[in-house]
């Protein structure tokens, strides 16, 4: 069984970077066709967006509203995936969640694995 | 972007119960390949969204059949029959159709009466 578990500094100040890391386990991040995503939802909000990584070419997707600020990379060797949010504001104050994604091929297509989340608070 | 809309933004049932969750895209999710990429989630307080449904109808493993998803086009439907307590929580559709960027519908919290 897969699973997700994220990790990250808790607390960032505003205009710094936000780096967050999601340590896959129970399958390869390289291997299965699979795509891994960044989702966040702000307290007591629905959920956003952030974008993928295909880890086998690199290959990712943003979402667009957040694109000039985003980066998701993957490290194959440890079997992780991570984000970086830059000139980060209160506004990026959020729950941050990692979640796997099967491509259409797949009969059970879509996210279906996610780690628990992880609170990020964006403060001075 | 895809917007989806979902209806309405909280449902208070009785248990034993039936509910239903609307939501509506601003495009098709028909796909090229014929499927409708169509997800829905349940976020129970506290944790992370478990999937129950993907292609609009199809039914995760584990998910109670007292779930059942429909539609097709740009309108869909979740529906919890004969409700439970443990079903309180908000719901979330999600497209994936449009696959460079994944849309979340609003979310619809259920509550029991």
């Amino acid at each position: 069984q897969v699973q997700l578990q994220e990790s990250g500094p808790g607390l960032v100040k505003p205009s710094q970077t936000l780096s967050l890391t999601c340590s896959v386990s129970g399958g390869s991040i390289s291997s299965g066709s699979y795509y891994w995503n960044w989702i966040r939802q702000p307290a007591g909000k629905g959920l956003e967006w952030i974008g993928r990584i295909y880890s086998s070419y690199g290959t990712t997707n943003y979402n667009p509203s957040l694109k000039s600020r985003v980066t998701i990379s993957a490290d194959t060797t440890k079997n992780q995936f991570s984000l970086k949010l830059t000139s980060v504001t209160a506004a990026d104050t959020a729950v941050y969640f990692c979640a796997r994604e099967a491509p259409g091929f797949y009969d059970s297509s879509g996210l279906d694995h996610w780690g628990q989340g992880t609170l990020i608070t964006v403060s001075s | 972007d895809v917007v989806m809309t979902q209806s309405p933004l909280s449902l208070t049932v009785t248990l034993g119960q039936s509910a239903s969750i609307s939501c509506r895209s601003s495009q098709r999710l028909v796909y090229s390949d014929g499927n409708t990429y169509l997800n829905w989630f349940q976020q129970r307080p506290g944790q992370s969204p478990r999937r129950l449904i993907y292609k609009a109808s199809k039914r995760d493993s584990g998910v109670p059949d007292r779930f059942s998803g429909s539609g097709s086009g740009t309108d869909f439907t979740l529906k919890i029959s004969r409700v439970e307590a443990e079903d309180v929580g908000v719901y979330y559709c999600m497209q994936g159709t449009h696959w460079l960027a994944l849309t979340f519908g609003g979310g619809t919290k259920v509550e029991i009466k």
